[in-house]
C-alpha cells in the first residue's frame, strides 16, 4: 500500500463546475498537508496547505483535512479551462523536510 | 517571490556521458534544496536532500556515485548525472525550502527533461 493514494483520473468536468479531489494517507504523523498543481512538463506549483485537521479557503480553492479518517480534500469552485492540470497532494510530518507525494489526479475542465 | 530556476530546461546526451543540471533560487537564500525525478504519468520521487555546505542525503535506492549533488552556495545546487544511460531519461525537478509565516514550504523549479540516447 502506498503511503499517499490519489485517484489518477482523468476527472473531466464542464466549465463552472465544482472539482472535488481527494487523497488518503496512512502515516498518522503527517501534520502539514500541501496541494500542488502541475501543468504538463512543468514543475509543481504550491496552491495551498493546511495544518492538522480543518478547513482552509483561498479564493476558489478550499482544502479540508480529516485526520481521524486520514482523508484530504481539495475543492475548486467555478472551475476554468486553465484549471486543467494534475493536482498532487503532498503531506509531511511536523519536523521533517520530506514531502510524500500522491500519484496525482489529472483534471480536465471543458469549455 | 520564491522563484526557483533550472538550467537547462531540456538536454539530450549520448549514453556514457555526464550531464550537469543547475538549480537556482532567484530571490531568496535556500539552505535546503531537494532533487526529484518524475517518470511519465507518475508522481515525483525524492532523490536527495541537499544542504548548503554539507553532503547531500540520498533516499534509499538512489546511487550517490551516479547522481552527484553539490550545494556550494545558498542560491545554487547542481545535480550531475554521471555515465548516463537511457534508463536515466526522466524529468528532473529541484525545489527549495522557504520559511514563510507558516511552516517551511517547498517551491519547485520548472524541471529539466533529460533524454539519453
Amino acid at each position: 500500500q502506498k503511503e499517499v493514494e490519489q485517484d489518477p483520473g482523468p476527472l473531466s468536468v464542464p466549465e463552472g463546475a465544482i472539482v472535488s479531489l481527494n487523497c488518503t494517507y496512512s502515516n498518522s504523523a503527517f501534520q502539514y498537508f500541501m496541494w500542488y498543481r502541475q501543468y504538463s512538463r512543468k514543475g509543481p506549483e504550491l496552491l495551498m496547505y493546511t495544518y492538522s485537521s480543518g478547513n482552509k479557503e483561498d479564493g476558489r480553492f478550499t482544502a479540508q483535512v480529516d485526520k481521524s479518517s486520514k482523508y484530504i480534500s481539495l475543492f475548486i469552485r467555478d472551475s476554468q479551462p486553465s484549471d486543467s492540470a494534475t493536482y498532487l497532494c503532498a503531506p509531511r510530518e511536523a519536523a521533517g523536510n520530506k514531502l510524500t507525494f500522491g500519484g496525482g489526479t489529472r483534471v480536465l475542465v471543458k469549455p | 517571490g520564491a522563484v526557483v530556476s533550472q538550467h537547462p530546461s531540456r538536454v539530450i546526451c549520448k549514453s556514457g556521458t555526464s550531464v550537469k543540471i543547475e538549480c537556482r533560487s532567484l530571490d531568496f537564500q535556500a539552505t535546503t534544496m531537494f532533487w526529484y525525478r518524475q517518470f511519465p504519468k507518475q508522481s515525483l520521487m525524492l532523490m536527495a536532500t541537499s544542504n548548503e555546505g554539507s553532503k547531500a542525503t540520498y533516499e534509499q535506492g538512489v546511487e550517490k556515485d551516479k547522481f552527484l549533488i553539490n550545494h556550494a552556495s545558498l542560491t545554487l545546487s547542481t545535480l550531475t548525472v554521471t555515465s548516463a544511460h537511457p534508463e536515466d531519461s526522466s524529468f528532473y525537478i529541484c525545489s527549495a525550502r522557504v520559511w514563510t509565516s507558516g511552516p517551511y514550504e517547498q517551491y519547485f523549479g520548472p524541471g529539466t527533461r533529460l533524454t539519453v540516447t
